[in-house]
């Protein structure tokens, strides 16, 4: 199984404040890098596909980029709303594997 | 829009078998589905997906255990995981593959979720 490492696992941040949450791999997975945002309670929600590709309806203050082992995921000028778990999923081999997620929590 | 609904029992006995079935409404039914599961304060777990025409793939570390089937006429598909433990306690999530070429295995839609405990 391919393992997906997140950092850090947890992160402090004020509203408006620039945040990056890296996830790398145990091998090169081309760009089959997802990212999903989760609150409490609720289903994990999409917003980044094969590594940069924003899905439709995410604002655009989140971004991803990498490539074969190495991500991250980018949110510029941190809304309230953008407190939650962050999660990344590689589909380059099954069985698909998510990263241990990282909680953006309000400083 | 499409929706997704996952029902079945919220409790399952050790040893026995967890059935849930996740309906899709408002859409076709022609894709890959899949099933997720997250345990109290955990992470994700990919369980498997199976394709409107038949063809499923399971994670190894379940492969024993689960069976993922489709029901188009009901459009639906529906999660058999047996043999199951109070390590299988989670929160069941059914989803929608984003695509059918190869690495479009991420989910752009959910269901909500339905909690699965494992006890006597």
């Amino acid at each position: 199984d391919i393992q997906m490492t997140q950092s850090p696992s947890s992160l402090s941040a004020s509203v408006g404040d620039r945040v990056t949450i890296t996830c790398r791999a145990s091998q090169s997975i081309s760009n089959y890098l997802n990212w999903y945002q989760q609150k409490p309670g609720r289903a994990p929600k999409l917003l980044i596909y094969t590594a940069s590709s924003l899905q439709t309806g995410v604002p655009s203050r989140f971004s991803g980029s990498g490539s074969e082992t190495d991500f991250s995921l980018t949110i510029s000028g941190l809304q309230p709303e953008d407190f939650a778990s962050y999660y990344c999923q590689q589909s380059s081999s099954i069985p698909y594997t998510f990263g241990q997620g990282t909680k953006l929590e309000i400083k | 829009q499409v929706q997704l609904q996952e029902s079945g029992p919220g409790l399952v006995k050790p040893s026995g078998t967890l059935s849930l079935t996740c309906a899709v409404s408002g859409g076709s039914i022609s894709n890959w589905w899949s099933w997720v599961r997250q345990a109290a304060g955990k992470g994700l777990e990919w369980i498997g997906e199976i394709h409107h025409s038949g063809s499923a793939n399971y994670n190894p570390s379940l492969k024993s255990r689960v069976t993922i089937s489709l029901d188009e006429s009901r459009k639906s598909f529906s999660l058999r995981l047996s043999s199951v433990t109070a390590a299988d306690t989670a929160v069941y999530y059914c989803g929608r593959n984003g695509g059918t070429a190869p690495g479009t295995g991420y989910y752009d839609l959910w269901g909500r979720g339905t909690l699965v405990t494992v006890s006597s």
